[in-house]
């Protein structure tokens, strides 16, 4: 296994259109989370998946983001009529999560998003 | 609203020196608390994790405390190095409803003057 990998690794986009990223975690890993970050801020938490099923989605999350993990496998985050304040570093990352316990989490490179 | 603090400013400090950042958490109970490095437009990478039960944690040149009762973890990088220069992200964890999630904090910039 190679690590977290994120697809694409850089994308220019036109206000207004849609936009999609890929997420492949770490096999064996359970948990998988987006995140959205800003130059000099840390990662914000955007949403996260244990297995197939999204636990939970920040508040901060217009109804334009929607996040997918079919099958508990690869992860996709679609924006849809992207704005210009969606440009940012989209980072995924996976972790394995349990009764027993938690282990650190894996990041990818992530996604530059900048909407022109 | 859970919320989680670290140095606003930029941490500078001269090699050899021990630098020392500090994470400050409010509302919430972690059962973890972990320590990421991010380098610039890299993805953050894991360097230590501590349990609620556990007050110290070390690894090589670095030590992380955790106090549950003040709500503060520090972060000491001993015998600093220009290559230590990175940006450092407190990041919690715990079990149950609002906190069974990984959240981040803002992050520090350190910078190790040669």
């Amino acid at each position: 296994d190679t690590g977290v990998s994120q697809d694409p690794r850089h994308k220019i986009t036109k206000r207004g259109q849609n936009v999609t990223f890929r997420c492949d975690p770490i096999s064996e890993h359970n948990r998988l989370y987006w995140y959205r970050q800003t130059l000099g801020q840390g990662p914000e938490f955007l949403t996260y998946f244990q297995n197939e099923a999204q636990l939970e989605k920040s508040r901060l999350l217009s109804d334009r983001f929607s996040a997918e993990r079919p099958k508990g496998s690869f992860s996709t985050l679609e924006i849809q009529r992207t704005e210009q304040g969606d440009s940012a570093m989209y980072l995924c990352a996976s972790s394995w999560a349990g009764t027993a316990g938690w282990t650190e989490a894996f990041f990818g490179q992530g996604t530059r998003l900048t909407v022109v | 609203s859970q919320k989680i603090e670290q140095n606003s400013e930029a941490l500078n400090i001269q090699e050899g020196k021990t630098a020392t950042l500090t994470c400050n958490y409010t509302n919430y109970s972690p059962a973890y608390l972990q320590w990421y490095r991010q380098d610039p437009g890299r993805g953050p990478v894991f360097l230590l994790l501590i349990r609620e039960n556990e007050k110290e944690k070390r690894k090589e040149r670095l030590k992380v405390t955790f106090d549950t009762t003040l709500k503060q973890s520090l972060f000491h990088i001993t015998a600093s190095q220009p290559a230590d220069s990175a940006t450092y992200l407190c990041a919690l964890a715990g079990y149950g409803g609002a906190t069974n999630k990984l959240i981040f904090g803002t992050g520090t910039l350190l910078a190790v003057q040669p």
